[in-house]
């Protein structure tokens, strides 16, 4: 079966860092784009952008370009989202999931979702 | 960036009824060297991921009920629920994936009349 497990709801402060995960299962997992979606409270879908799992390579949306860090390690299936310093507007929660394939990347696989808030 | 626009924002269907959501890009998803479009659906219910629902505009997930179907081409599409349960009271997204960003629609809020 495949899953996607993200690390637990997070509370910081404006201006520390953080890094949250996303463990993939059941498939493998080097050879798919994993995609990061923001969603913030009561708002619609935003697409962050894709790392390959299988070599790193990166596609950032334009819009959260150098705000927001993907990485991947492969020996142990997780991929990252890191933060060098939060920012308010960074509240909301950010789903991992499993692109299809390099040449169609609708999501087919969905993490259950880690709820950032960033509150002084 | 290709912008996706659903309508109508939300939307209230009896029961057995059907349901139509229409999205709209800014240009042209459908790649001519093989004629797909590069177009899929998703439900959100109130607390839980996204689901896919629709992809290639008209391809149903396997498990997703015959219910659902997707239409369109160019940069008009439609999702159809043939007659509404009770269990499709969701929001429902949009998304391009032809070319990067890959953006989402607004979402369409579909609920019981």
């Amino acid at each position: 079966e495949v899953q996607l497990v993200q690390s637990g709801a997070e509370v910081k402060k404006p201006g520390e860092s953080l890094k949250i995960s996303c463990e993939g299962s059941g498939f493998r997992f080097t050879n798919y784009w994993i995609v990061w979606v923001r969603q913030m409270p009561g708002k619609g879908l935003e697409w962050m952008g894709f790392i390959y799992a299988g070599g790193s390579d990166t596609k950032y949306s334009p819009s959260l370009q150098g705000q927001v860090t993907f990485s991947v390690d492969k020996s142990i299936s997780t991929a990252y989202l890191q933060w060098r310093s939060l920012k308010a507007s960074d509240s909301a929660m950010y789903y991992c999931a499993r692109a299809f394939d390099t040449s169609a990347t609708y999501i087919d696989y969905w993490g259950q979702g880690t709820l950032v808030t960033v509150s002084s | 960036d290709i912008v996706m626009t659903q309508s109508p924002a939300s939307l209230a269907v009896s029961l057995g009824e059907r349901a139509t959501i229409n999205c709209k890009s800014s240009q042209s998803v459908l790649y001519s060297s093989n004629n797909k479009n590069y177009l899929a659906w998703y439900q959100q219910k109130p607390g839980q991921p996204p689901k896919l629902l629709i992809y290639w505009a008209s391809t149903r997930e396997s498990g997703v009920p015959d219910r659902f179907s997707g239409s369109g081409s160019g940069t008009d599409f439609t999702l159809t629920i043939s007659s509404l349960q009770a269990e499709d009271v969701a929001v429902y997204f949009c998304q391009q994936y032809h070319s990067t960003p890959d953006t989402f629609g607004q979402g369409t809020k579909l609920e019981i009349k």
